[in-house]
């Protein structure tokens, strides 16, 4: 398996703050990893593919960077419906996600 | 617009056998393009991929539960199904049907469209 470690677990920022989570893959994945949100109660919402596409429909203010084995995600102003849990997912080889990160209101 | 919907019961006794099916509703499974996948979350856990399945009725499980783990696909119906058997309580879950779309040179790529979820508890 490939194991997916995203840090920080939990992140506590204010509306209009710049967040960046990352996520760690145990091998290489080239840039087969995909970002989602998840709100409590709901499925979770692609945002971004390919490490670095944004998926139709999703605020430009998300944006995905990266390659091989380091990856992030970047919420350049933050807005109040962007209060979730965010997991990043390779896709290099048969899906594994990373435990998630918790933003939430400071 | 493509929709997905789980149905099954929210309750299996131990030992027993889950049953979910996903019903696709705006679009074709056999069109191709994409595999159906199944994923569950448990309570306040993130998320694990149980297998996906082609149109073909092609699979992929798993290999944490692939002994386990039957998909299947009913394309007259628009459907495609989860078969876990001897279920225990940490099969306790949030189970989804998504949408895996797939990139022609190299394969699944991500997670498109998913169901609402269903809540399945295994408790007798």
């Amino acid at each position: 398996d490939i194991q997916m470690t995203q840090s920080p677990s939990s992140v506590s920022a204010s509306v209009g703050d710049r967040v960046t989570i990352t996520c760690r893959a145990s091998q290489g994945i080239s840039s087969w990893l995909a970002w989602y949100q998840q709100k409590p109660g709901k499925a979770p919402k692609l945002l971004i593919y390919a490490a670095s596409s944004l998926q139709s429909g999703v605020p430009s203010r998300f944006s995905g960077s990266g390659s091989g084995t380091d990856f992030t995600l970047t919420i350049s102003s933050l807005q109040p419906e962007d209060f979730a849990t965010y997991y990043c997912q390779q896709a290099n080889s048969f899906p594994t996600f990373g435990g998630g990160t918790k933003v939430e209101i400071k | 617009q493509v929709q997905l919907q789980e149905s099954g019961p929210g309750l299996v006794k131990p030992s027993q056998t889950l049953s979910l099916t996903c019903t696709v509703s705006g679009g074709s499974i056999s069109s191709g393009g994409y595999y159906w996948s199944w994923i569950r979350q448990h309570p306040g856990k993130g998320l694990e991929w149980i297998g996906y399945i082609y149109y073909s009725g092609s699979t992929y499980y798993n290999p944490s539960l692939k002994s386990r783990v039957t998909i299947s696909v009913d394309t007259s119906k628009n459907q495609f199904s989860l078969k876990l058997s001897s279920v225990t309580a940490a099969d306790t879950a949030v189970y989804y049907c998504a949408r895996d779309y797939l990139d022609s040179r190299r394969g699944p790529v991500a997670f498109d469209i998913w169901g609402q979820g269903t809540m399945v508890t295994v408790s007798s």
